[in-house]
């Protein structure tokens, strides 16, 4: 069975450009979530998905970070325009139907905006 | 809101030695609580989880971690380390109801020889 897969793994981008995020989940997983680990901080949650569906979108940050998951398979995370503090490693996971199902991580995308 | 704790950011022990890496968490109400290791250039693995019953949860590698409502902690512990443990260890909550996890801040395992 194949992972959580991310991609870029790296991205370097400037401050006022756009930068676009994906994630394929395990296949069959309706949960999808999206969090972020800034610098030496702790990971916080970004949002949560449920099929293609916005299940909770509390910690996105503001409104320069779009996602979406069109069809309910793979998930984009999209920051227009990019800031300096936006840069961190993404998370993606996914999880199956259950409440206490465990998440299953990606390696993550670290973005550096300089 | 909830909020979990990990104290101490750098953990080092020698190869053999008892492993304790400290977890509080803030809620009143128990929520399901997690441990995750991240091994580097990769991405976070569960290595157990709390979520009812049994206070003592048993996972992978070796690792065990007590549940103790009356002090709001679910430390983990491991009796021997190993060299391959070396990794950042993350404690997580989540309320029940709410899938999503609050982090605590990760504590860095280093295992000397």
């Amino acid at each position: 069975e194949a992972g959580v897969t991310q991609f870029p793994s790296h991205s370097v981008i400037e401050k006022g450009q756009t930068v676009t995020l994906r994630c394929d989940p395990i296949s069959g997983h309706d949960n999808l979530y999206w969090y972020r680990r800034v610098m030496g901080k702790e990971i916080k949650f970004l949002l949560h998905f449920v099929k293609e569906s916005k299940q909770d979108e509390s910690g996105m940050p503001n409104n320069r970070f779009l996602a979406e998951r069109t069809g309910g398979t793979y998930s984009t995370l999209k920051v227009q325009p990019a800031e300096l503090e936006d840069s961190g490693v993404y998370f993606c996971a996914s999880s199956q139907e259950a409440d206490n199902s465990p998440l299953h991580f990606g390696n993550g995308t670290r973005l550096t905006v300089t | 809101a909830q909020s979990v704790t990990q104290l101490g950011s750098h953990v080092s022990v020698s190869e053999g030695a008892l492993v304790l890496l400290r977890c509080n968490y803030s809620s009143s109400v128990p929520p399901y609580l997690f441990w995750y290791v991240q091994y580097p250039n990769q991405g976070l693995q569960l290595l157990l989880k709390y979520t009812t019953g049994a206070t003592l949860v048993k996972g992978i590698n070796g690792f065990e971690a007590e549940f103790k409502k009356s002090e709001t902690s679910f430390h983990l512990t491991k009796p021997s380390a190993h060299m391959s443990d070396a990794a950042e260890y993350f404690c997580a909550a989540s309320d029940t109801g709410r899938r999503a996890l609050t982090f605590g801040s990760g504590t860095r395992l280093q295992v000397q020889p």
